[in-house]
């Protein structure tokens, strides 16, 4: 899997935006850059995902750079539910086998929210 | 919708007991996967499966089983556990390159 590297905490306090970076520069053309939350005793959640554009949902933002090295998941308001550590990860989108499933979790971020 | 569901949500077993975890999915999702995840460890896939009536092994295999007999349900079963699987179990289904949305997870201790 390639590589993606994410600072390891950051701060924010509660409705303002946060901007969590990701560095993904050995990313190969097919690879789907994904985003997950893990909140303490609790599983991973799903935020978003995107390949050259940038995508927006409920939860989130994603921006990826135009030379796909980089991205950058946009909270537009923080809130305390907020408060997880975020991983940044590159999938595979059409590969087979047990790559396709596997999902490495690096460090992350941990972000704290302050009242 | 409810997601994806596990149950039950804890079990403690003595060694060479067996059980078996259920996992529930109402998105009409093509894959399903089980997952354990240790202190300090992140997530391991354990099977996963790409439809109804296939499995795949993952990473960490032995000591588990699957069934997929219907599309919106995935078994992980042990067949005689070990101290070695306690853990927490999570279940997660997605479509091809969608996201994996996660069940809450199982918490076995096996004792």
């Amino acid at each position: 899997d390639a590589k993606t590297t994410q600072p390891n905490s950051m701060e924010s306090n509660e409705e303002e935006p946060v901007h969590l970076p990701c560095n993904h520069s050995t990313i190969s053309g097919t690879d789907y850059i994904h985003w997950y939350r893990q909140l303490p005793s609790q599983g991973p959640e799903y935020v978003i995902h995107g390949l050259t554009s940038n995508v927006n949902n409920r939860m989130a933002s994603l921006a990826i750079a135009e030379d796909r090295k980089s991205s950058t998941l946009i909270l537009h308001r923080a809130t305390l539910r907020d408060a997880a550590v975020y991983y940044c990860i590159l999938r595979g989108g059409l590969s087979g086998g047990t790559s396709y499933g596997k999902l490495t979790f690096g460090q992350g971020t941990i972000l704290t929210v302050h009242p | 919708n409810a997601g994806v569901t596990q149950t039950p949500k804890f079990r403690v077993l003595k060694t060479g007991q067996s059980m078996t975890l259920l996992c529930a999915q109402d998105m009409n999702h093509e894959y399903m996967y089980w997952y354990r995840q240790d202190p300090g460890m992140g997530l391991r896939l354990i099977h996963y499966s790409v439809g109804e009536g296939t499995t795949a092994k993952g990473e960490v295999p032995d000591g588990y089983n699957v069934s997929r007999l219907k599309k919106q349900n995935f078994l992980l079963g042990l067949e005689s556990a070990a101290p070695s699987q306690t853990s927490v179990y999570f279940c997660a289904s997605s479509s091809l390159a969608g996201g994996k949305y996660f069940g809450p997870g199982t918490r076995l201790t096996v004792t």
